[in-house]
Protein backbone atom coordinates (compact mmCIF):
# COMPACT_ATOMS: atom_id res chain seq x y z
CA UNK A 1 0.00 0.00 0.00
CA UNK A 2 1.61 2.82 -1.31
CA UNK A 3 -0.73 5.57 -0.36
CA UNK A 4 0.40 8.95 -2.32
CA UNK A 5 3.60 9.00 -4.49
CA UNK A 6 4.88 11.96 -6.00
CA UNK A 7 7.47 12.14 -9.23
CA UNK A 8 9.97 13.43 -8.94
CA UNK A 9 11.43 14.17 -5.81
CA UNK A 10 14.25 16.35 -6.62
CA UNK A 11 14.65 18.49 -9.68
CA UNK A 12 16.27 21.51 -10.86
CA UNK A 13 15.02 23.72 -13.55
CA UNK A 14 16.08 26.53 -15.87
CA UNK A 15 14.10 30.04 -15.38
CA UNK A 16 11.19 29.01 -18.17
CA UNK A 17 11.43 26.16 -18.39
CA UNK A 18 8.44 23.61 -18.33
CA UNK A 19 7.87 20.74 -16.29
CA UNK A 20 4.56 18.71 -14.74
CA UNK A 21 5.10 17.16 -11.00
CA UNK A 22 2.79 13.44 -11.12
CA UNK A 23 0.88 12.85 -8.18
CA UNK A 24 0.10 9.29 -7.74
CA UNK A 25 -2.84 7.76 -4.70
CA UNK A 26 -4.06 4.02 -4.37
CA UNK A 27 -6.58 5.04 -1.44
CA UNK A 28 -9.38 5.49 -3.63
CA UNK A 29 -9.72 9.18 -2.64
CA UNK A 30 -12.26 11.38 -4.41
CA UNK A 31 -10.04 14.58 -3.39
CA UNK A 32 -6.49 15.81 -4.50
CA UNK A 33 -4.42 18.68 -3.54
CA UNK A 34 -1.33 20.37 -4.58
CA UNK A 35 0.33 22.98 -1.61
CA UNK A 36 3.56 24.38 -2.15
CA UNK A 37 6.17 24.74 1.64
CA UNK A 38 8.33 27.72 1.77
CA UNK A 39 10.04 28.71 5.08
CA UNK A 40 8.03 30.58 7.40
CA UNK A 41 4.86 30.46 5.41
CA UNK A 42 3.59 27.01 5.83
CA UNK A 43 1.62 25.11 3.62
CA UNK A 44 -0.25 27.39 0.98
CA UNK A 45 -2.71 25.92 -1.07
CA UNK A 46 -2.35 26.13 -5.24
CA UNK A 47 -4.52 24.10 -6.59
CA UNK A 48 -7.43 21.21 -5.63
CA UNK A 49 -9.51 18.77 -7.11
CA UNK A 50 -12.95 17.08 -5.77
CA UNK A 51 -12.82 14.52 -8.25
CA UNK A 52 -11.97 12.90 -11.59
CA UNK A 53 -12.21 16.06 -14.27
CA UNK A 54 -12.44 18.86 -11.97
CA UNK A 55 -10.07 21.13 -11.00
CA UNK A 56 -10.39 24.37 -8.69
CA UNK A 57 -7.90 27.35 -7.81
CA UNK A 58 -6.45 27.58 -4.12
CA UNK A 59 -4.78 30.21 -2.65
CA UNK A 60 -1.63 30.58 -5.13
CA UNK A 61 -2.81 29.36 -8.44
CA UNK A 62 -0.92 31.57 -10.53
CA UNK A 63 1.71 30.46 -12.63
CA UNK A 64 0.73 27.00 -12.23
CA UNK A 65 -1.87 24.79 -14.21
CA UNK A 66 -3.60 21.23 -12.87
CA UNK A 67 -5.03 18.24 -14.45
CA UNK A 68 -7.15 15.14 -12.92
CA UNK A 69 -7.91 12.92 -16.06
CA UNK A 70 -7.80 9.68 -13.99
CA UNK A 71 -8.97 9.20 -10.37
CA UNK A 72 -5.52 8.19 -9.07
CA UNK A 73 -3.97 10.91 -11.12
CA UNK A 74 -2.92 14.93 -9.92
CA UNK A 75 -0.66 16.59 -12.18
CA UNK A 76 0.88 19.84 -11.63
CA UNK A 77 1.80 21.74 -14.27
CA UNK A 78 4.46 24.50 -14.28
CA UNK A 79 4.79 25.96 -18.23
CA UNK A 80 7.46 28.51 -17.83
CA UNK A 81 9.29 28.08 -14.41
CA UNK A 82 10.43 31.24 -12.26
CA UNK A 83 12.79 31.52 -9.93
CA UNK A 84 9.82 32.50 -7.46
CA UNK A 85 8.70 29.23 -7.95
CA UNK A 86 11.71 27.20 -5.95
CA UNK A 87 9.64 25.33 -3.33
CA UNK A 88 8.97 22.27 -1.58
CA UNK A 89 5.96 20.78 -3.62
CA UNK A 90 3.70 18.50 -1.68
CA UNK A 91 0.70 16.42 -3.12
CA UNK A 92 -2.41 15.23 -0.48
CA UNK A 93 -5.67 13.53 -0.89
CA UNK A 94 -8.71 12.64 1.13
CA UNK A 95 -12.17 11.25 1.08
CA UNK A 96 -14.77 13.62 0.83
CA UNK A 97 -15.82 15.58 3.98
CA UNK A 98 -16.97 13.06 7.18
CA UNK A 99 -18.60 14.24 9.55
CA UNK A 100 -17.30 17.34 8.84
CA UNK A 101 -13.66 16.26 9.22
CA UNK A 102 -11.16 16.31 6.21
CA UNK A 103 -7.84 13.80 6.95
CA UNK A 104 -5.37 14.53 4.15
CA UNK A 105 -2.95 12.06 3.31
CA UNK A 106 0.53 13.68 1.80
CA UNK A 107 2.74 12.49 -0.15
CA UNK A 108 6.93 13.19 0.30
CA UNK A 109 7.32 15.58 -1.97
CA UNK A 110 9.14 17.42 -4.80
CA UNK A 111 12.08 19.86 -4.19
CA UNK A 112 12.08 22.28 -7.32
CA UNK A 113 14.84 24.51 -7.34
CA UNK A 114 14.42 27.10 -10.58
CA UNK A 115 17.91 28.87 -11.20
CA UNK B 1 -10.45 34.82 3.46
CA UNK B 2 -9.33 32.43 6.40
CA UNK B 3 -6.20 33.21 7.93
CA UNK B 4 -4.20 30.96 10.56
CA UNK B 5 -1.39 32.63 12.52
CA UNK B 6 0.81 29.93 14.46
CA UNK B 7 3.21 30.82 17.35
CA UNK B 8 6.29 30.16 18.46
CA UNK B 9 8.44 29.61 14.89
CA UNK B 10 10.84 27.67 17.12
CA UNK B 11 10.51 25.41 20.32
CA UNK B 12 13.34 24.02 22.34
CA UNK B 13 12.36 22.07 25.13
CA UNK B 14 14.40 19.76 27.59
CA UNK B 15 13.32 15.72 26.98
CA UNK B 16 10.84 15.06 29.30
CA UNK B 17 9.03 19.08 29.71
CA UNK B 18 6.22 19.87 28.23
CA UNK B 19 5.62 21.92 24.87
CA UNK B 20 2.48 24.25 23.74
CA UNK B 21 1.92 25.53 20.11
CA UNK B 22 -0.77 28.02 19.73
CA UNK B 23 -2.36 29.30 16.98
CA UNK B 24 -5.70 31.69 16.25
CA UNK B 25 -7.97 31.79 13.44
CA UNK B 26 -10.00 34.39 11.87
CA UNK B 27 -12.93 33.60 10.24
CA UNK B 28 -15.56 32.20 13.05
CA UNK B 29 -16.95 29.94 10.33
CA UNK B 30 -14.51 27.64 10.88
CA UNK B 31 -15.21 24.21 12.25
CA UNK B 32 -12.33 21.64 12.14
CA UNK B 33 -8.54 22.28 13.51
CA UNK B 34 -6.07 19.42 12.51
CA UNK B 35 -2.28 19.60 13.81
CA UNK B 36 -0.29 17.67 11.55
CA UNK B 37 3.54 16.62 12.20
CA UNK B 38 6.14 16.67 9.77
CA UNK B 39 9.19 14.95 10.18
CA UNK B 40 12.92 16.01 8.58
CA UNK B 41 12.45 14.53 4.44
CA UNK B 42 9.16 13.88 4.59
CA UNK B 43 5.25 14.79 4.23
CA UNK B 44 3.05 15.80 7.12
CA UNK B 45 0.59 13.30 8.43
CA UNK B 46 -1.88 14.02 11.01
CA UNK B 47 -1.52 13.41 14.54
CA UNK B 48 -4.63 15.09 16.25
CA UNK B 49 -7.80 16.99 15.22
CA UNK B 50 -10.61 18.62 17.17
CA UNK B 51 -14.26 19.85 15.86
CA UNK B 52 -15.64 23.47 16.72
CA UNK B 53 -18.20 21.88 18.88
CA UNK B 54 -15.83 20.12 21.68
CA UNK B 55 -13.43 21.91 23.88
CA UNK B 56 -10.94 19.91 24.51
CA UNK B 57 -8.96 16.08 23.08
CA UNK B 58 -6.47 13.66 24.47
CA UNK B 59 -4.56 11.00 22.47
CA UNK B 60 -2.12 9.87 25.35
CA UNK B 61 0.80 12.30 25.29
CA UNK B 62 -0.73 15.09 23.28
CA UNK B 63 -3.98 17.33 23.72
CA UNK B 64 -5.56 19.82 22.13
CA UNK B 65 -7.60 22.77 23.21
CA UNK B 66 -9.98 24.74 21.32
CA UNK B 67 -11.46 28.14 22.58
CA UNK B 68 -13.98 29.69 20.17
CA UNK B 69 -14.68 32.57 21.67
CA UNK B 70 -11.15 33.80 21.50
CA UNK B 71 -10.88 32.02 18.30
CA UNK B 72 -7.23 30.17 18.99
CA UNK B 73 -6.17 26.21 19.97
CA UNK B 74 -3.37 24.65 21.31
CA UNK B 75 -1.38 21.77 20.90
CA UNK B 76 0.13 20.39 23.70
CA UNK B 77 2.70 17.90 24.45
CA UNK B 78 3.86 16.33 27.60
CA UNK B 79 6.90 14.37 28.51
CA UNK B 80 8.50 15.32 25.80
CA UNK B 81 10.80 12.74 23.59
CA UNK B 82 13.73 13.44 21.40
CA UNK B 83 11.46 11.46 18.62
CA UNK B 84 8.87 14.35 19.14
CA UNK B 85 11.27 16.75 17.03
CA UNK B 86 9.90 17.70 14.03
CA UNK B 87 7.80 20.79 12.81
CA UNK B 88 4.20 20.64 13.67
CA UNK B 89 1.24 22.61 11.10
CA UNK B 90 -2.29 24.01 12.81
CA UNK B 91 -4.81 24.03 10.46
CA UNK B 92 -8.51 24.95 9.77
CA UNK B 93 -11.63 24.32 7.77
CA UNK B 94 -14.80 25.58 7.26
CA UNK B 95 -16.03 22.31 6.48
CA UNK B 96 -16.60 23.18 2.59
CA UNK B 97 -16.67 20.92 -0.55
CA UNK B 98 -13.28 20.42 -1.32
CA UNK B 99 -12.32 20.52 2.39
CA UNK B 100 -9.80 23.20 1.88
CA UNK B 101 -7.45 23.70 4.93
CA UNK B 102 -5.97 26.55 5.86
CA UNK B 103 -2.43 26.00 7.86
CA UNK B 104 -0.31 28.00 9.92
CA UNK B 105 3.08 28.53 9.46
CA UNK B 106 4.05 25.85 11.18
CA UNK B 107 6.72 25.15 14.37
CA UNK B 108 9.98 23.80 14.57
CA UNK B 109 10.18 21.74 17.86
CA UNK B 110 13.62 20.32 19.42
CA UNK B 111 13.41 18.29 21.80
CA UNK B 112 17.16 17.98 23.82
CA UNK B 113 18.21 14.59 25.75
Amino acid sequence: NAGVTQTPKFRVLKTGQSMTLLCAQDMNHEYMYWYRQDPGMGLRLIHYSVGEGTTAKGEVPDGYNVSRLKKQNFLLGLESAAPSQTSVYFCASSFPLVAGKNIQYFGAGTRLSVL
Amino acid sequence: GENVEQHPSTLSVQEGDSAVIKCTYSDSASNYFPWYKQELGKGPQLIIDIRSNVGEKKDQRIAVTLNKTAKHFSLHITETQPEDSAVYFCAASKGLQGGKLIFGQGTELSVKP
